[in-house]
């Protein structure tokens, strides 16, 4: 079967600081791999998608960056954070033209 | 992608079924409706999705209006776990997922 993983679960980080968040999933080939942002109260924001190794589309401008080095492996990543960045971070994958998305179980990341 | 229209908040008692509105007015030809919810502190989930028809599985039932417009998921005995965020998205189903979030819908139920 099938599984998502994604840590760390929360994260505590200073202002300025860099940020890597990794995501990799079990039991698929080729899946199409998502990050989403969620700020306290607020829905979810696509940002970023990605079809294969290598291709990314970014959602939003912003001041976070993503990479796909493996078919199964995602990537979030920032050289210096920002206060704006704090929020729950989710990583999702789904299969083909499947609207089915599977969300990881999250990150909170706290920028202080 | 067509907007949705979800109150921000509703309430149930626990055993009722609970009915979730969704309003999608503009929705066109080719737009799947999408149900997913969202435990608090958790990845969302995927619950079900329809184009036309109505739609059953083992965590709820679709029913979408003839014009398309609206559509409601109902839980039909809720329970305590099915406290979440309920949101409704409106897709042209295939071609890439990337699934629009909006706030949803907060679905309490209680004893």
């Amino acid at each position: 079967s099938q599984t998502i993983h994604q840590w760390p679960a929360t994260l505590v980080q200073p202002v300025g600081s860099p940020l890597s968040l990794e995501c990799t999933v079990e039991g698929t080939s080729n899946p199409n791999l998502y990050w989403y942002r969620q700020a306290a109260g607020r829905g979810l924001q696509l940002l970023f998608y990605s079809i294969g190794i290598g291709q990314i589309s970014s959602e939003v401008p912003q001041n976070l960056s993503a990479s796909r080095p493996q078919d199964r492996q995602f990537i979030l990543s920032s050289k210096k954070l920002l206060l704006s960045d704090s929020g729950f971070y989710l990583c999702a994958w789904s299969v083909g033209r499947n609207e089915k998305l599977f969300f990881g179980s999250g990150t909170q990341l706290s920028v202080l | 992608d067509a907007k949705t229209t979800q109150p921000p908040s509703m309430d149930c008692a626990e055993g009722r079924a609970a009915n979730l509105p969704c309003n999608h007015s503009t929705i066109s030809g080719n737009e799947y409706v999408y149900w997913y919810r969202q435990i608090h502190s958790q990845g969302p989930q995927y619950i079900i999705h329809g184009l036309k028809n109505n739609e059953t599985n083992e965590m709820a039932s679709l029913i979408i209006t003839e014009d398309r417009k609206s559509s409601t998921l109902i839980l039909p005995h809720a329970t305590l776990r099915d406290t979440a965020v309920y949101y409704c998205i409106v897709k042209v189903g295939g071609g890439g997922n990337k699934l629009t979030f909006g706030t949803g819908t907060q679905l309490k139920v209680e004893l």
